[in-house]
């Protein structure tokens, strides 16, 4: 029932792309992501709802494709400090009482 | 400062010795709940509360007890701790459950080791 987060650890350049994957072999209806800088509490990043939704801010954006029961987490032009480990949660339906199912995470490191 | 405070953030113990790690927010929030965090495994739940007095089961509730007697605490009940249960600790709460904006915060972490 855990979704399942790829690739595992990227390692990048600042500046260059990065896309992290969460799959579920169940329908999902939302996805949540944060992110988790070493020895801090996770961050909320955003929420995307059944329908497709798409949200971004700054140069992190997400996309949420139903059919294919996956989110993906995109990071443009990365900077130091989107370096941490990112982590989606999944809900599978509107009534699970907000009990979120986590990913183990991908680890991003960016280097200067 | 909204917050969610955690105490203690270290703690040391031996099997078996009783101990309570307290949660408590500032917010105002209805939803709270508790996480373990491995290495690998990511975050999973222990147990959730969406109001006072009212606590529910995660995945992993087994060895753990919690009570939400006031809205703003949430705290977690290890009756006798086994070195399985070694692990870093979140407590988390948001404003609402089942709205489309459901922004969780994290407390700073409990560390957790039973010798």
């Amino acid at each position: 029932q855990q979704p399942v987060q790829s690739p595992q650890a990227v390692i990048l350049r600042e500046g260059e792309d990065a896309v992290i994957n969460c799959s579920s072999s169940k329908a999902l209806y939302s996805v949540h992501w944060y992110r988790q800088k070493h020895g801090e509490a996770p961050v909320f990043l955003m929420i995307l709802l059944k329908g497709g939704e798409q949200k971004g801010h700054d140069k992190i954006s997400a996309s949420f494709n139903e059919k294919k029961q996956q989110s993906s987490l995109y990071l443009t032009a990365s900077q130091l400090s989107y370096s941490g480990t990112y982590f989606c949660g999944t809900e599978f339906t509107s009534d699970s009482n907000y009990q979120l199912i986590w990913g183990a995470g991908t680890k991003l490191i960016i280097k200067p | 400062e909204a917050q969610v405070t955690q105490n203690p953030r270290y703690l040391i113990t031996v099997t078996g010795k009783k101990l309570t790690v307290t949660c408590s927010q500032n917010m105002n929030h209805e939803y709270m709940s508790w996480y373990r965090q491995d290495p690998g495994l990511g975050l999973r739940q222990i147990y959730y509360s969406m109001n006072v007095e009212v606590t529910d089961k995660g995945d992993v509730p087994e060895g753990y007890k919690v009570s939400r007697k006031e809205k703003r605490n949430f705290p977690l009940i290890l009756e006798s701790p086994s070195p399985n249960q070694t692990s870093l600790y979140f407590c988390a709460s948001s404003l609402d459950v089942g709205s489309s904006y459901n922004e969780q915060f994290f407390g700073p972490g409990t560390r957790l080791t039973v010798l």
